[in-house]
Parts: structure tokens; sequence; C-alpha cells
């Protein structure tokens, strides 16, 4: 079992509609939850974290997070064709010092 | 000032060659990363630097791969022999390593290496 999963997809939406990504993770000491944005050909870039249980809302950004369950989940309300790239969830664990650990990211396509 | 930098951002080499890759982390930042990302994948962790604190090198692939982190700031990835298989984009990464909840890597443009 990878120690963070996420669907490759690709994650077809049309624009406007809200998107759903989704992650899983196997260590319940993790402490901080990530997401990041990588377009095609370019580094990834921060969208948003959250480390308590529930939702943390920034824009059209929602992340979600569910430690008894180990899931996070990314919403992406009203998406835009321009939101189209892909989405890595990143953990960090209680006893891995600085480092993350990233899923194999999911990703999302919003059509016109 | 700006961001993570990497240098050269492409670089093609004959199997067997050695190459250097270089990164400037962001001022300030004692934590430093290198990851690859092989084409339509994730990222795979390398190496870690934290301070003066000996490296984590649990996830170089091989012992053809090597990094050093010259007075806590630039760091080197240097890969000797290269292979056709070690084609892939070299990602680096630097974040401020308090050791907090949210401890934010900021990535570089990367470094595309081809070995023909």
């Amino acid at each position: 079992q990878k120690e963070v999963e996420q669907n490759s997809g690709p994650l077809s939406v049309p624009e406007g509609a809200i998107a759903s990504l989704n992650c899983t993770y196997s260590d319940r000491g993790s402490q901080s939850f990530f997401w990041y944005r990588q377009y095609s050909g370019k580094s990834p870039e921060l969208i948003m974290f959250i480390y308590s249980n529930g939702d943390k809302e920034d824009g059209r950004f929602t992340a979600q997070l569910n430690k008894a369950s180990q899931y996070v989940s990314l919403l992406i309300r009203d998406s835009q064709p321009s939101d189209s790239a892909t989405y890595l969830c990143a953990v960090k664990r209680d006893n891995a010092g600085n480092m993350l650990t990233f899923g194999g990211g999911t990703r999302l396509m919003v059509k016109p | 000032g700006a961001g993570v930098s990497q240098s050269p951002s492409n670089k093609v080499t004959e199997k067997g060659k050695d190459v250097e890759l270089r990164c400037d982390p962001i001022s300030g930042h004692t934590a430093l990363y290198w990851y690859r990302q092989s084409l339509g994948q994730g990222l795979e962790f390398l190496i870690y630097f934290q301070g003066n604190s000996a490296p984590d090198k649990s996830g170089l692939p091989s012992d053809r791969f090597s990094a050093e982190r010259t007075g806590g700031s630039v760091s080197t990835l240097t890969i000797q022999r290269t292979q056709q298989e070690d084609s892939a984009v070299y990602l680096c990464a630097s974040s401020l390593g308090g050791g907090g909840r949210v401890e934010t890597q900021y990535f570089g443009p990367g470094t595309r290496l081809l070995v023909l």
C-alpha cells in the first residue's frame, strides 16, 4: 500500500462545476496535509494546507480533512479551464522531520 | 529575494557522462529537498538536507547519485555515469525548516535531464 494515494484520473468536469479531488494516507501519525497544483511542464505550486479536521476555505478552493477516515480532499468550485492541471496531495508525517510524502497526483481537465 | 532557482534548466548528456545540477534555495530556508519526476509520474523523493544535520539520503536510487550542500545554502546533485533511465525532471525545493505543522515547501523550476 502506498503511503499517499490518489486516483490518477483524468477527472473531467464541465466548466462551472465542482471538481472533487481525493487523497488517502496510511500513516495515522500524519500531521499536516498540502495540496499542490502542477501545470504541464511546470513545477508544483502550493494551493493550500490543512491540519485540523473539518473544512478550510480559500476562495474557490475548500480542503476537507477527516483524520479518522484518513482522507483529505480538495473541492474546486466554479471550475475554470485554467484549473486544468495535475493536483498533488502531500502529507507531513509525525516522525519524518520536515519531509513531505507526495501522492502520484490527479489530472483534472475542465472542459469549456 | 526571489524563489528557488535551479540550473541548468535543461541538460542533454551522453550515457556514461557525469552531470551536476545546482539548486539555490530561498534565502533563510534551512531545509532543502531534491525530487525526481519522470514523465507523467509523481514526485520521487531523493534527498533532504536540514541545517547542519546529516542529510537523509534514503531516496537516492543508487550510489551513482550524490548531493552536497555547501555553507547551508546552495546544493549540488551529482549523477555519475548517467544512464538513460536517469532522464527526468529534477526538482529542488526549500522550506523554512522550523519543523512546524505548516512546513511549506517551495519548488524551483526544475532541471530537465535527457540522457542519450
